[in-house]
């Protein structure tokens, strides 16, 4: 089955410094990987994903990058802002067969002021 | 604004108490899952349903846990008798395929004293 290691489990940056939490996945037929954002005591929300027919996606200060060969993704926070510290899950997924949406184990992001 | 919906918000029982959780997912949406959340855990995946059938419940420990779908609007998660290991934030999310975003609910959060 679908496994996904996710990298580091903390990261404290300084505002307006760059962010990146990568992850991995095992299962060549995973097919999506969104990432979400969870903010202490709210609910996971979708900020960004990635499809495997496309290398890299972007949104404003968020971006996402797929390496199929290796895979392995990544999130790219630049010029962050205390706003951006929560928790960030990666995850893998797929529309066939007995898909499973996996999660990483999250990486607590802290921006310093 | 369409939102997946939990209940009870919070829930503090004893050791031995049957725990049941509810789960209304969004007005279309044929997948739902169930993640329990654990500061050492991330999301973990107990159990998912397509179409109301149950696809996959091997993350869940199926002597004291059941999960089930009486109609494409409820979803429910069973424990019986709980432990204070039990002790999480249970979330349930809903979505139409494996390849898109997964919405959440605000989760459950589970106390077993």
């Amino acid at each position: 089955g679908e496994n996904v290691e996710q990298h580091p489990s903390t990261l404290s940056v300084q505002e307006g410094d760059s962010a990146v939490i990568k992850c991995t996945y095992s299962d060549s037929a995973s097919n999506y990987f969104p990432w979400y954002k969870q903010e202490l005591g709210k609910r996971p929300q979708l900020i960004i994903d990635i499809r495997s027919n496309v290398g890299e996606k972007k949104d404003q200060r968020i971006a996402v990058t797929l390496n199929k060969t290796a895979k392995h993704f990544s999130l790219h926070i630049t010029e962050t802002q205390p706003e951006d510290s929560a928790v960030y899950f990666c995850a893998a997924s797929m529309n066939s067969g007995t898909y499973k949406y996996i999660f990483g184990t999250g990486t607590r992001l802290k921006v310093l002021a | 604004d369409a939102r997946v919906t939990q209940t009870p918000r919070h829930k503090v029982t004893e050791m031995g108490q049957e725990v049941t959780m509810r789960c209304q997912p969004i007005l279309g949406h044929n997948t739902v899952f169930w993640y329990r959340q654990t500061m050492m855990q991330g999301l973990e995946l107990l159990a998912y349903f397509r179409n109301r059938a149950p696809l996959d419940d091997s993350g869940m420990p199926k002597d004291r846990f059941s999960a089930e779908m009486p109609d494409a609007t409820l979803a429910t998660l069973k424990i019986q008798p709980s432990e204070p290991r039990d002790s999480a934030v249970y979330f349930c999310a809903s979505g139409t395929r494996g390849d898109t975003e997964a919405f959440f609910g605000q989760g459950t959060r589970l106390t077993v004293v």
